[in-house]
């Protein structure tokens, strides 16, 4: 069975420095993984994803993500937090077997705040 | 492109009661899967439908139940309500060669 561990409840940070979400997972074959933003009393917001090919990917907001096999990580990054970012943030993975129904698998979110 | 939408964004049901939420899929997306987020937990999947038929489920019981119909839009229905069932209801669509999901804005159910 797969599953995604978010290992903080929440990260605070000062505006301008940078932040790092941890995520850590477990499928049994290649994984593909994702991160999500939501903001209070609104569904998932689509940041980044991980399919296949470089290890460092680059999604909205100025966000991005280092995908480690042999950690079996996929921390999310921003080189200057902004108080904007302030929201919760999920992890998920699917696995890429074709023969399963292609849910996903969430953390159960990290609370980001960043502050001036 | 539209996004995916979901109707009604909130609604108070009581204990005993059926419940029907509404998902219009994003043009283009011919799966849709349906989430519950209960406050302070990350979402857990409860089933998805391809070509309207059911081609997967999480750990819900029977008393949730869907429907996909031909032009990709869904309907979760929730019988007998409980107060466990007072969620986030999450939609979301994805299509071939689209690896990515994309999330609707949820129905927020509260059951008293």
């Amino acid at each position: 069975a797969q599953s995604v561990a978010q290992p903080e409840d929440q990260v605070n940070v000062a505006e301008g420095n940078p932040l790092t979400v941890k995520c850590t997972y477990s499928v049994s074959g290649n994984p593909y993984l994702f991160w999500y933003v939501q903001y209070p009393n609104r569904g998932l917001q689509f940041l980044l994803k991980y399919i296949t090919g470089d290890n460092l990917v680059k999604g909205s907001y100025g966000f991005e993500a280092e995908f480690n096999k042999s950690q079996t990580s996929f921390h999310l990054k921003k080189p200057s937090a902004l108080v904007s970012d302030s929201a919760l943030y999920f992890c998920a993975v699917r696995d890429n077997d074709t023969g399963t129904a292609s849910k996903l698998t969430f953390g159960t979110g990290t609370r980001l705040q960043v502050t001036l | 492109e539209t996004g995916v939408t979901q109707s009604p964004t909130h609604l108070i049901k009581t204990r005993g009661q059926q419940v029907t939420l509404r998902c219009s899929s994003q043009s283009g997306h011919n799966t849709v899967s349906w989430y519950q987020q209960a406050l302070g937990q990350g979402p857990q999947f409860i089933f998805q439908y391809y070509r309207e038929e059911e081609n997967g489920r999480g750990n819900f019981p029977p008393r949730f139940s869907g429907l996909q119909f031909p032009n990709y839009s869904s309907e979760l229905n929730v019988n007998a309500l409980e107060l466990d069932d007072s969620a986030l209801y999450l939609c979301a669509s994805t299509g071939q060669g689209y690896y990515g999901y994309t999330f609707g804005s949820g129905t927020r159910l509260t059951v008293v």
